[in-house]
């Protein structure tokens, strides 16, 4: 059992180019979501989706988009890479929509915008 | 802001001693959780209270939960160097179906 997996582990961008952060799922989770974790602050949500076909802005949306064609992948894409985007990122999955359950984490993407 | 708040930021103690963190949030929730994160890892599901929880317990670690005070805290017993790491708290509001993740608080075990 794989849990989440997030592709790649280590990324360098140049400002303004763009990329797709992986995220797969192989627990039949409803609930799946983005993070990104910066020194001192926690982590942030940035998106999240309760299924297929649906997602919705956290707390750190700009600059990212989603979308949520199956229930096992949540992609996460950078538009246009700022060096304020620097960090590292999650990927979460959770049985349950309303939160009523555990999350599971992927072991995370560094990216490094310069 | 919505997020638990963890104290305190970080926590030195010698293997074979308690430790003793505290997360605080603002609103009312459905459930409370606490995680661990080893350094460059993902986090790891240790313990969820339910609001009409007041204590619970797994192997070494005791959460307990005031919602009167909107405070939880997380014991872990006779430490280990292996219980070296991040720990957070994530509060779920009844309303919303998402996480919010506190700055956690930074444990050091010394062998």
């Amino acid at each position: 059992n794989a849990g989440v997996t997030q592709t790649p582990k280590f990324q360098v961008l140049k400002t303004g180019q763009s990329m797709t952060l992986q995220c797969a799922q192989d627990m039949n989770h409803e609930y799946m979501s983005w993070y990104r974790q910066d020194p001192g602050m926690g982590l942030r949500l940035i998106h999240y989706s309760v299924g297929a076909g649906i997602t919705d802005q956290g707390e750190v949306p700009n600059g990212y988009n989603v979308s949520r064609s199956t229930t096992e992948d949540f992609p996460l894409r950078l538009l246009s890479a700022a060096p304020s985007q620097t960090s590292v990122y999650f990927c979460a999955s959770s049985y349950s929509r309303t939160g009523g359950t555990e999350a599971f984490f992927g072991q995370g993407t560094r990216l490094t915008v310069v | 802001s919505q997020q638990g708040e963890e104290d305190p930021q970080a926590l030195s103690i010698q293997e074979g001693e308690n430790a003793t963190m505290n997360c605080s949030y603002k609103t009312s929730i459905n459930n409370l959780q606490w995680y661990r994160q080893n350094s460059g890892r993902g986090l790891v599901h240790l313990i969820l209270i339910r609001s009409n929880e007041r204590e619970k317990h797994s192997g070494r670690l005791r959460v307990t939960l005031d919602t009167s005070k909107k405070s939880s805290s997380l014991l872990i017993t006779a430490s280990r160097a292996a219980d070296t790491a991040s720990y957070f708290c994530a509060t779920v509001p009844y309303n919303f179906n998402k996480f919010y993740f506190g700055s956690g608080t930074k444990l050091n075990v010394k062998p």
